[in-house]
């Protein structure tokens, strides 16, 4: 079935550092690759996707890449601030109605 | 605010009980899906609604069930309640059929312990 591996769990950077978090994703046929931060007390939020027929999207200092070769995506938060400390959380879906999730990174930034 | 509104955001009850969760989409939303997170865990899908039919089912236990209302407000019910139903219930919604054709944006969750 499908399934989506999500590497850290934890990471701890200091503020000014970046940030990356990797996942890789068992369907193939997976085409939307979505992103969400957690924070305490509140649901996800989208922060970001990239879809199957572009390899890198880039907002401001968040970045993902995909590689469908290796069907596997990543995060990527530049210059991190106290406020990026959250837990992360990638997906994927096909052209089915499951939106499956990472096991989520819970990331630190300390000032 | 996502927009997206679940009650109650807290919920005790003991074992062997039934609750119902309520969520109630964005306005304009069709599509809603329900997961469940456990502690330190990931978010597993239950079901998906569209349009008040059911379109979807992920790790659901058959003492769960769902339906979404023609005023597409949805509900979650679990019956023979666990401990280890003990976890955060979220409920999202969208705009389409698909989850790869529109972002879902997630309530705030209820939160449900079961002692």
């Amino acid at each position: 079935g499908e399934n989506v591996e999500q590497h850290p769990s934890t990471l701890s950077v200091q503020e000014g550092d970046s940030a990356v978090i990797k996942c890789t994703y068992s369907d193939s046929a997976s085409n939307y690759f979505p992103w969400y931060k957690q924070e305490l007390g509140k649901g996800p939020q989208l922060i970001i996707d990239i879809r199957s027929n572009v390899g890198e999207k880039k907002d401001q200092r968040i970045a993902v890449t995909l590689n469908k070769t290796a069907k596997h995506f990543s995060l990527h938060i530049t210059e991190t601030q106290p406020e990026d400390s959250a837990v992360y959380f990638c997906a994927a879906s096909s052209n089915t109605d499951k939106l499956i999730f990472g096991t989520g990174t819970r990331l630190q930034v300390f000032p | 605010d996502s927009g997206v509104t679940q009650t109650p955001k807290h919920l005790i009850t003991a074992t062997g009980q039934r609750v119902t969760l309520r969520c109630s989409p964005r306005s304009g939303d069709l599509s809603v899906y329900w997961y469940q997170q456990s502690l330190d865990q990931g978010l597993q899908f239950l079901i998906h609604y569209y349009n008040g039919e059911e379109r979807a089912k992920g790790n659901i236990l058959e003492r769960f069930s769902a339906q979404q209302f023609p005023d597409l407000h949805s509900e979650l019910n679990l019956s023979s309640l666990e401990l280890g139903d003990s976890a955060l219930y979220f409920c999202a919604s969208s705009v389409a059929l698909r989850s790869a054709e529109s972002p879902l944006h997630f309530g705030n969750g209820t939160r449900l312990t079961v002692t």
